[in-house]
């Protein structure tokens, strides 16, 4: 069953860095999204992305953040200068419609550490 | 989004069937129920979804009250592997645009032996 891949699945930076976390979504998806964990806490909505275009962000997706799919299969989430409170679990997501009756498929995400 | 109401934990014995209830008094008439759990160190994977009948697929199946206010997720047997933390979410049809999911606190379902 193909699935959704996210590299690296532990990244370490420091405070103040650039960051890029990449992800191959489904090949023949259309839809693809980004959410993220904080460790104990709920999953949150970032950002989705259509058509090279950025569909809806959350109050969260500041102008930090930045997402783009630089080829026909990467979708990457950038944050320029990390804060510690972006330590967090990173989940890519796609789905080949947007519609709300069709589920999305999430990779395994990655764990983002800001020392 | 429409809110959800789920019990923060719940037990099950292996090879028992467990049913997961949500409540969503809320709910609107082109809401869509899904649900989807989260496995220690995974992400978010997909369960099953349904509007107003019942569903039933390889994982799992949906129970939807006849008045949608509520609906009950059923895992036939439970496994080990079953043990996570079960969400339903609220997705609106109505625009035919909704996008992201919402996540709540879930359940977390243990399955002992």
């Amino acid at each position: 069953e193909p699935e959704v891949t996210q590299t690296p699945s532990h990244q370490v930076t420091q405070m103040g860095q650039e960051v890029i976390l990449r992800c191959v979504p489904i090949s023949n998806h259309l839809y693809f999204y980004w959410y993220r964990q904080i460790l104990g806490q709920k999953v949150e909505f970032l950002v989705s992305f259509y058509n090279n275009e950025i569909s809806e962000k959350s109050e969260i997706f500041d102008d930090q953040f930045s997402v783009e799919r630089p080829d026909g299969s990467n979708f990457t989430l950038k944050i320029r200068s990390t804060k510690l409170e972006d330590s967090a679990m990173y989940f890519c997501a796609s789905s080949g419609q947007l519609l709300s009756n069709q589920p999305q498929h999430f990779g395994d995400g990655t764990r983002l550490s800001i020392l | 989004d429409a809110k959800t109401t789920q019990p923060n934990s719940m037990e099950s014995n292996e090879e028992e069937p467990v049913h997961l209830p949500c409540n969503h008094s809320t709910i609107s008439g082109t809401d869509y129920i899904h649900w989807y759990r989260q496995l220690p160190s995974q992400g978010p994977e997909y369960v099953i979804h349904g509007l107003t009948s019942n569903v039933n697929n390889r994982m799992a199946s949906l129970a939807i009250a006849e008045d949608r206010k509520s609906s009950t997720l059923i895992l036939h047997r439970a496994t080990l592997r079953d043990a996570a933390v079960y969400y339903c979410i609220l997705r609106d049809g109505g625009s035919g645009t909704a996008s992201k999911l919402t996540f709540g606190t879930g359940t977390r379902l243990q399955v002992t032996l």
